[in-house]
């Protein structure tokens, strides 16, 4: 069975810090990955995905997430944090054939101080 | 720009009241899910659907059943609404054909409360 688990429910930073949100995750095929981001009442919105080719990935927002299979991971970077960049974030896993629905891990809240 | 809409972004219901939250996307997707979202627990899916008329269970259908009679629109239906029903709802659809998943497209939410 897939799983996702995101290490630390909550990061804080300084602005122009580098943030690092961190996503390993357990499955039997090759995956499909992907980084949520949700904004306060809002619904989630698509930061990037990896699906085949490319192991570095860039999304919007100045955002990147590097696949890698030997450490199961796929944590979320961005060289320089803005205020506008606190929210929850969320990776989640699929099977990249006939199955069921995304599997998402519990979430990150990332903070950012002045 | 694909747009997936919910019925009411905010709702209070009372106990044993049957509830209907309603989502529609306007892409033509063959996939619509429902999820509810916890704080520290994220999200976790309700039920899906590949295709008009056909359901699947997610992880926690218990006291949800839904509905799909259009393939724009996918319902959640609470039977009898319970207090530990209050939580976030959001729907989302996906533009893969078949039952695969891969990117999921999200509409704002409705936040429930179950008084």
């Amino acid at each position: 069975a897939q799983s996702v688990t995101q290490l630390g429910s909550h990061v804080s930073v300084s602005e122009g810090a580098l943030v690092l949100l961190r996503c390993n995750y357990s499955s039997s095929v090759p995956p499909y990955l992907f980084w949520y981001v949700q904004y306060p009442n809002q619904g989630l919105q698509l930061l990037l995905k990896y699906t085949t080719g490319a192991t570095l990935v860039k999304g919007i927002n100045g955002f990147e997430a590097e696949f890698k299979k030997s450490e199961t991971s796929f944590h979320l970077t961005k060289p320089s944090a803005h205020m506008s960049d606190a929210a929850e974030y969320f990776c989640a896993v699929s099977e990249n054939q006939a199955g069921t629905a995304l599997i998402f891990g519990k979430g990150t809240t990332l903070s950012v101080s002045s | 720009d694909v747009k997936v809409t919910q019925s009411s972004r905010y709702l209070v219901k009372r106990t044993g009241e049957k509830v209907f939250l309603e989502c529609v996307q306007d892409m033509d997707h063959e996939n619509m899910f429902w999820y509810r979202q916890d704080p520290g627990l994220g999200l976790r899916l309700i039920y899906f659907s590949y295709d008009v008329k056909m359901k699947e269970k997610g992880d926690i259908p218990e006291g949800y059943s839904v509905s799909r009679e259009k393939k724009e629109r996918f319902s959640l239906i609470l039977e009898s609404a319970s207090t530990n029903q209050t939580s976030m709802y959001l729907c989302a659809s996906s533009p893969t054909s078949g039952r695969s998943g891969l990117e999921q497209y999200f509409g704002p939410g409705t936040r429930l409360t179950v008084t």
